[in-house]
């Protein structure tokens, strides 16, 4: 079974620093898709990244990127240019052309002004 | 892009009662509905893969009889939650993948169910 392990329960950035989130995921698959989900205290989720994992290029949104280690099935985020409406929680998920996701137990994001 | 409602948005009911909740993709035809709940500050845990005209597949430990299913069409499935209690209380959120996309989710904006 597929698994998603994000180490980080919380984190804190300062506003306009860079930071970065970890995850991790096991899975035997060759073709799956890993996303960044962004919850805000709205609870509304909202996609922030996906990167499709035969594609080498790490994906990048505006001040978001990834850094996607496949052999070491490792996709972590990096939030460049911190901002205020950043904090959030953010998770990581795993999916296939199945639908099913599998999420990590999210990563508490703090900015301080 | 992709929008996903749902209806209600929080709801108040008396323990026993029944409580329908819905799901509607607004601007695409989603072939495959998921239905998730999730506990403050923890991750979603899945309850159910419903599929456009077929019976939705409940994950383990979920019960069929206790929240019902349905996905009538390619823009709207319901979850009603039967003889609710308080222990059902929760936030429940549901997604929706395009056809053709399986692998992309569009996360309504919840519900919060409050059972008294």
């Amino acid at each position: 079974a597929q698994t998603v392990t994000q180490s980080q329960p919380e984190m804190s950035v300062q506003e306009a620093e860079t930071v970065t989130l970890s995850c991790t995921y096991d899975t035997s698959e060759s073709d799956y898709y890993l996303f960044w989900y962004k919850q805000p205290p709205s609870r509304q989720m909202i996609l922030v990244i996906r990167q499709e994992a035969y594609k080498q290029q790490n994906a990048t949104e505006n001040r978001f990127s990834v850094n996607f280690q496949k052999a070491a099935k490792s996709f972590s985020l990096k939030i460049s240019d911190s901002q205020l409406g950043d904090a959030a929680m953010y998770f990581c998920a795993y999916n296939t052309n199945a639908g099913k996701s599998t999420f990590g137990d999210g990563t508490t994001l703090t900015v301080k002004p | 892009g992709a929008v996903v409602s749902q209806h209600p948005s929080w709801v108040i009911c008396k323990s026993g009662t029944s409580v329908k909740i819905e799901c509607r993709s607004l601007d695409f035809q989603a072939t495959t509905m998921f239905w998730y709940r999730q506990f403050p500050k923890q991750s979603l845990m899945l309850m159910a893969t419903s599929n456009e005209g077929s019976k939705a597949t409940y994950e383990q430990g979920v019960e069929k009889d206790k929240f019902l299913i349905n996905h009538a069409s390619l823009t709207l499935s319901t979850l009603t939650v039967t003889s609710a209690h308080p222990e059902d209380s929760s936030f429940y959120i549901c997604s929706a993948s395009p056809a053709g996309s399986q692998e992309t989710q569009y996360f309504g904006p919840g519900t919060r169910l409050l059972v008294l």
